[in-house]
């Protein structure tokens, strides 16, 4: 397996400021991650993929200016969300691709108020 | 990209009853996997299963890749069974993990 671990676990933070939620891959050096975004009771949708050393790929919709995406090193992956509104609310997930399985962080639950 | 379908959507069972989830493709998939994501929200890897039968414990797993579909059997269900299950799949040639809507379990004691 892999082991992926996420942080903070939980945010809470106010309209217009920025968070950031980091992502690591503890036991593989992970040249791709995936980043995930679970609204409650639904399912889990792809945002982005990260790519170290390189930009990330967007999915359809999901703005790149508003989702930035650094993956500067092997093992870590941030997902910095900017000028957070409520409707940013959401339960934000990690995953990376190890031979041919994935394996998900945690997850971060992020409130904005 | 593909389409997943799951059924149930939601399920509820006494403890110790079995059960079957069924997950349909809308095109052919070269990667398939099963996760439980608990109430504190991790997914859990069950299986990866593109193709074939396996099992672990009391869960098991077919997919029958030329009718695009997967089943996960869960046997003498258990209160710690109790989450939602996903189903998951990558395109041939693809590289996104599609998810299905998921079957939410309520097993009760």
């Amino acid at each position: 397996g892999a082991v992926v671990s996420q942080h903070p676990s939980r945010v809470i933070c106010k309209s217009g400021t920025s968070v950031k939620i980091e992502c690591r891959s503890l036991d593989f050096q992970a040249t791709t991650m995936f980043w995930y975004r679970q609204f409650p009771k639904k399912s889990l949708m792809l945002m982005a993929t990260s790519n170290e050393g390189s930009k990330a790929t967007y999915e359809q919709g999901v703005e790149k200016d508003k989702f930035l995406i650094n993956h500067a090193s092997l093992t870590l992956s941030t997902l910095t969300v900017t000028s957070a509104h409520p409707e940013d609310s959401s339960f934000y997930i990690c995953s990376i691709k190890r031979e041919r399985e994935q394996y998900f962080g945690p997850g971060t639950r992020l409130t904005v108020t | 990209g593909i389409q997943v379908e799951q059924s149930p959507p939601d399920l509820i069972l006494q403890e110790g009853a079995n059960s079957t989830l069924r997950c349909n493709f809308s095109d052919s998939v070269n990667n398939l996997q099963w996760f439980h994501q608990n109430p504190w929200g991790q997914l859990i890897n069950l299986f990866y299963i593109p193709s074939g039968t396996k099992q672990n414990g009391r869960l098991s797993a077919t997919t029958v890749a030329t009718e695009r579909y997967s089943l996960l059997y869960i046997s003498s269900s258990q209160t710690t069974d109790s989450g939602v299950y996903f189903c998951a799949g990558i395109k041939a040639a693809g590289n996104k993990l599609t998810f299905g809507g998921g079957t939410r379990v309520l097993v009760k004691p």
